[in-house]
């Protein structure tokens, strides 16, 4: 079975400082990996998926992961952060093949302070 | 194109009650799933439904039942709610090789 760990629970960072959310996962087979994003009080929205091919991947409002395959991490980044990107940030994981259950980790809540 | 649809979006409960969540997805995905959401636990899928007429236990699966009534309908049943089952419910779906996509949520409230 697959696993994610979300290495923060919380990330407080000041506005326009860089900033990386980690997460490490456990799979004994090849899994597609994903980002996601939570506003207040909204359902979730894609940042950026690694499916297969280069392993740093590009997404939307800037951010970026790099899928490091013998570390079985896929750490989020972003070089310079906004007010707006304060959310919480998922890591989730799905088989390529066999049953496609998607689990997610448990969430890092980003707090961009001004 | 609506995506994933969820209803309702508020729903407060009595102890013992039962209620129905509803989903539909109209992007034609073979996958459905059902997550609930409580603060500092991320997202824990309840059930998960491969295709039409599959359903398959989650993470957290006792006090809900689930059916997958066609293709397009996946729903989520309590059949007699407890305060435990105080959460956000969020209803997703995906393809063969995409990322899932989700529906707004569900904010129950049990009392």
């Amino acid at each position: 079975a697959q696993s994610v760990t979300q290495l923060d629970s919380q990330v407080p960072v000041f506005e326009e400082a860089p900033v990386e959310l980690r997460c490490n996962y456990s799979s004994s087979v090849s899994v597609y990996l994903f980002w996601y994003v939570q506003y207040p009080n909204q359902g979730l929205q894609l940042l950026l998926k690694y499916l297969s091919g280069s392993t740093l991947v590009k997404g939307i409002n800037g951010f970026e992961a790099e899928f490091n395959k013998s570390q079985t991490s896929f750490h989020l980044r972003k070089p310079s952060v906004h007010i707006s990107d304060t959310a919480e940030y998922f890591c989730a994981v799905r088989r390529i093949q066999g049953a496609q259950k998607l689990v997610f980790g448990q969430g890092t809540r980003l707090t961009i302070n001004p | 194109n609506a995506g994933v649809t969820q209803t309702p979006k508020f729903q407060v409960l009595k102890t013992g009650q039962s209620m129905t969540l509803q989903c539909a997805q109209d992007m034609n995905h073979n996958s459905m799933y059902w997550y609930r959401q409580d603060p500092g636990m991320g997202l824990r899928l309840i059930y998960y439904s491969a295709s039409e007429g599959t359903t398959d236990k989650g993470e957290v699966p006792n006090g809900y039942n689930v059916s997958r009534l066609n293709k397009r309908e996946f729903s989520l049943r309590l059949e007699s709610a407890a305060p435990s089952q105080t959460s956000v419910y969020f209803c997703a779906s995906t393809g063969t090789v995409t990322e899932a996509f989700f529906g707004q949520g569900t904010r129950l409230t049990v009392v």
